[in-house]
């Protein structure tokens, strides 16, 4: 069975400064998904950035970009220029292609202080 | 703008009397899910529905039913609801194939009394 993992429950980072969530997975599969999601206090969660398993190449968005790691199995976000609205819980998950499922991990939250 | 809407956003109910959650979207997506998420935890399936078909998560309490009567709505019905099932409930849609995420609604708080 697939598995996420998010190591950090609590992170915290100083406003315009670099901060990076690890997220780990386990599975058999070659093709699947992974997100980041980020869900501010009482608040609607909503997609930060995706990989597909079979881009090399790291996604970006904007101050947000991943560092995938396909044999070590490994996720983890970068934000850059942390604002005080990056504040919120941020879920890992994945998605098998071609299945419904979404598995997230059990997430991380990230302080931003000025 | 296209979304998902559930409502209400907070329902308190009292224990043992049912309870019913709905989502709407205007996205058009076959797959629609229902999710529980307690305090500071992941949010955990509890079933799907690709267009009509119906699929349980395994773990999901008999408690927990749902309906979906067309593509645009979904509900979640609560038979018996006990203290335990005091959580933020999520709905959220996805087209089946496309390797977009889901589109979350704002969740329903739901106390239990």
């Amino acid at each position: 069975a697939q598995t996420v993992t998010q190591s950090q429950p609590e992170m915290s980072v100083q406003e315009a400064e670099t901060v990076t969530l690890s997220c780990t997975y386990d599975t058999s599969e070659s093709d699947y998904y992974l997100f980041w999601y980020k869900q501010p206090p009482s608040r609607q969660m909503i997609l930060v950035i995706r990989q597909e398993a079979y881009k090399q190449q790291n996604a970006t968005e904007n101050r947000f970009s991943v560092n995938f790691q396909k044999a070590a199995k490994s996720f983890s976000l970068k934000i850059s220029d942390s604002q005080l609205g990056d504040a919120a819980m941020y879920f890992c998950a994945y998605r098998r292609r071609n299945t419904d499922k979404l598995i997230f991990g059990t997430g991380t939250r990230l302080q931003v202080f000025p | 703008d296209a979304m998902v809407i559930q409502n209400p956003r907070y329902q308190v109910t009292q224990f043992g009397k049912p309870v019913t959650l709905s989502c709407s979207q205007t996205l058009n997506h076959n797959v629609m899910y229902w999710y529980q998420q307690k305090s500071s935890q992941a949010p955990k399936l509890l079933f799907h529905y690709y267009d009509k078909d119906f699929n349980n998560e395994a773990d999901t309490p008999d408690n927990f039913q749902s309906r979906r009567p067309n593509t645009s709505f979904c509900f979640l019905d609560i038979r018996s609801p006990g203290l335990g099932d005091a959580a933020m409930y999520l709905c959220a849609t996805s087209t089946r194939g496309a390797m977009r995420g889901y589109t979350f609604g704002s969740g329903t708080r739901l106390t239990v009394v």
